[in-house]
C-alpha cells in the first residue's frame, strides 16, 4: 500500500475484555514496530519485528500484551483483559533497512483504543 | 528522570518569527537524533534526522546536536501556520547490522501553534 495502515481506527471495549489491533506495513519493509502513545506524551516503545521474529519485545508492558507478524508482513497487536490504563493511541511503523544504516520510520495514524 | 526531556509546552509565536525547540537527554550511547512532526489525530511524519554531533539544514528547518552538553535544538525560520503541530525530538543508539533501527526513545512532544 501507500503507507502504514491500521485498523480499527478508533476501538471502544470495556474493562476485561480482548482487543486486537492490526498493522499493514509499507510493502517490502522489513523492519515493524508498535509504540503507545498516551494523551500528551510521545510515543512508547512496545516491540520491534525484524521479518516474522520479535527482535525486541523489551517494550511490552506485561503478559496481557503480546505480538505477531508470521508471514513477515501484518502484524496483530493484542491485549487480553483491557484495562483503563491501556486507554491510548497504539502506533505501528515500518522501515526499511538498508546495510545496517538506520532507516527512516513511516507511521500509520494510530489505532485509538478507549477502555471503559 | 526520564531519558529524554522536552518542554511540552503550549507554545505560541507569530506568523514568520524563529522558533527554537530543544531537548536534553541523559543517555551517552544515544548516536542518531531525530525531530518529528505530528499533526492532530496522526502519526509522527520524520522531519529532519542526525548522526552524532552537528548541524543539518533543510529549508527552513535547521536541527544541531551537542553531545558534549546532551542537547539538540530544531529551528524554524519564517515559521508559517502550517507549521502549527506537536514537535517530537526522538533518539536510538547503535544500530545492528542486521537488526537494522534499535528502539527510537522519544520526548514528550512541544505543541506549537503559529499565529496568522
Amino acid at each position: 500500500g501507500a503507507g502504514v495502515s491500521q485498523t480499527p481506527s478508533n476501538k471502544v471495549t470495556e474493562k476485561g475484555k480482548y482487543v486486537e489491533l492490526r498493522c499493514d506495513p509499507i510493502s517490502g519493509h522489513t523492519a515493524l514496530y508498535w509504540y503507545r502513545q498516551s494523551l500528551g506524551q510521545g510515543p512508547e516503545f512496545l516491540i520491534y519485528f525484524q521479518g516474522t521474529g520479535a527482535a525486541d519485545d523489551s517494550g511490552l508492558p506485561n503478559d496481557r500484551f503480546f505480538a505477531v507478524r508470521p508471514e513477515g508482513s501484518v502484524s496483530t497487536l493484542k491485549i487480553q483483559r483491557t484495562e483503563r490504563g491501556d486507554s491510548a493511541v497504539y502506533l505501528c511503523a515500518s522501515s526499511l533497512i538498508q546495510a545496517g544504516i538506520t532507516g527512516e520510520l513511516f507511521f500509520g495514524e494510530g489505532s485509538r483504543l478507549t477502555v471503559l | 528522570q526520564k531519558e529524554v526531556e522536552q518542554d511540552p509546552g503550549p507554545l505560541s509565536v507569530p506568523e514568520g518569527a524563529i522558533v527554537s525547540l530543544n531537548c536534553t537527554y541523559s543517555n551517552s550511547a544515544f548516536q542518531y537524533f531525530m525531530w518529528y512532526r505530528q499533526y492532530s489525530r496522526k502519526g509522527p511524519e520524520l522531519l529532519m534526522y542526525t548522526y552524532s554531533s552537528g548541524n543539518k539544514e533543510d529549508g527552513r528547518f535547521t536541527a544541531q546536536v551537542d553531545k558534549s552538553s546532551k542537547y539538540i535544538s530544531l529551528f524554524i525560520r519564517d515559521s508559517q501556520p502550517s507549521d502549527s503541530a506537536t514537535y517530537l525530538c526522538a533518539m536510538s543508539g547503535a544500530v545492528d547490522k542486521n537488526f537494522g533501527n534499535e528502539k527510537l526513545t522519544f520526548g514528550t512532544g512541544t505543541r506549537l501553534t503559529i499565529i496568522p
